[in-house]
């Protein structure tokens, strides 16, 4: 698969612990948020995403946390499994540019381990 | 099946000579992205359309042109490919206000 997750920050856990992935985001007036996953050899795949007028909100197995005055992101996933293992990276949209205007953080890889 | 298309997946070229990469997408998005991913910078954004004959740069246009003629086609164009251009490249789709879908990316090297 494609090398994109050389020197990355790794998060390793054991199979069916929770794990928790954070990001600083850089723009305070951005609003929208976005949690993707990228499984090697493959496209970022949208997770969940949470807008500025929320502090938290839950999917299936995983919950996104805001908060705006630190701008931190985190990615909460529940029961982790080895399938979740991938290179994990938050979006921030700041003002401009609509909703296509992206801004991605550098990524984490969680490992997932048996 | 709803799904962003890029072709060529692998791409191996020399300085200087045009090249084209296709984006299409079967789901009547209005958004459509280009972003490079390199190792330790995560995806940045080259180049966006908001809709027909709307684009606008990102955060790493040079080097790069896009049209859009129709809707459900992007291609990213590199007149004069340089080997710092070698890389990772998605494109993504949205409708508007919605999240981004990505393609499966095309990886180009750049001899």
């Amino acid at each position: 698969g494609e090398s994109v997750g050389l020197h990355l920050p790794t998060l390793s856990v054991q199979e069916g612990d929770n794990s928790i992935i954070n990001c600083a985001y850089s723009n305070s007036a951005s609003d929208y948020f976005i949690w993707y996953k990228q499984e090697s050899g493959k496209g970022p795949q949208f997770i969940i995403d949470i807008r500025s007028n929320m502090d938290k909100r839950q999917g299936q197995r995983v919950t996104v946390l805001l908060n705006k005055t630190v701008k931190h992101l985190s990615l909460q996933i529940a029961a982790t499994q080895p399938g979740d293992s991938a290179v994990y990276f938050c979006a921030e949209n700041p003002p401009g540019g609509g909703y296509n205007k992206l801004i991605f953080g550098a990524g984490t890889r969680l490992a997932v381990h048996p | 099946e709803a799904q962003v298309t890029q072709n060529p997946r692998y791409l191996i070229t020399v300085t200087g000579k045009k090249l084209t990469v296709t984006c299409s997408q079967n789901m009547n998005h209005e958004y459509m992205s280009w972003y490079r991913q390199d190792p330790g910078l995560g995806l940045r954004q080259i180049y966006y359309s908001m809709n027909v004959e709307v684009t606008d740069k990102g955060d790493v246009p040079e080097g790069y042109k896009v049209s859009r003629k129709e809707k459900r086609n992007f291609p990213l164009i590199l007149e004069s490919p340089s080997p710092n251009q070698t890389s990772l490249y998605f494109c993504a789709s949205s409708r508007r206000g919605d999240t981004q879908y990505f393609g499966p990316g095309t990886r180009l090297t750049v001899l």
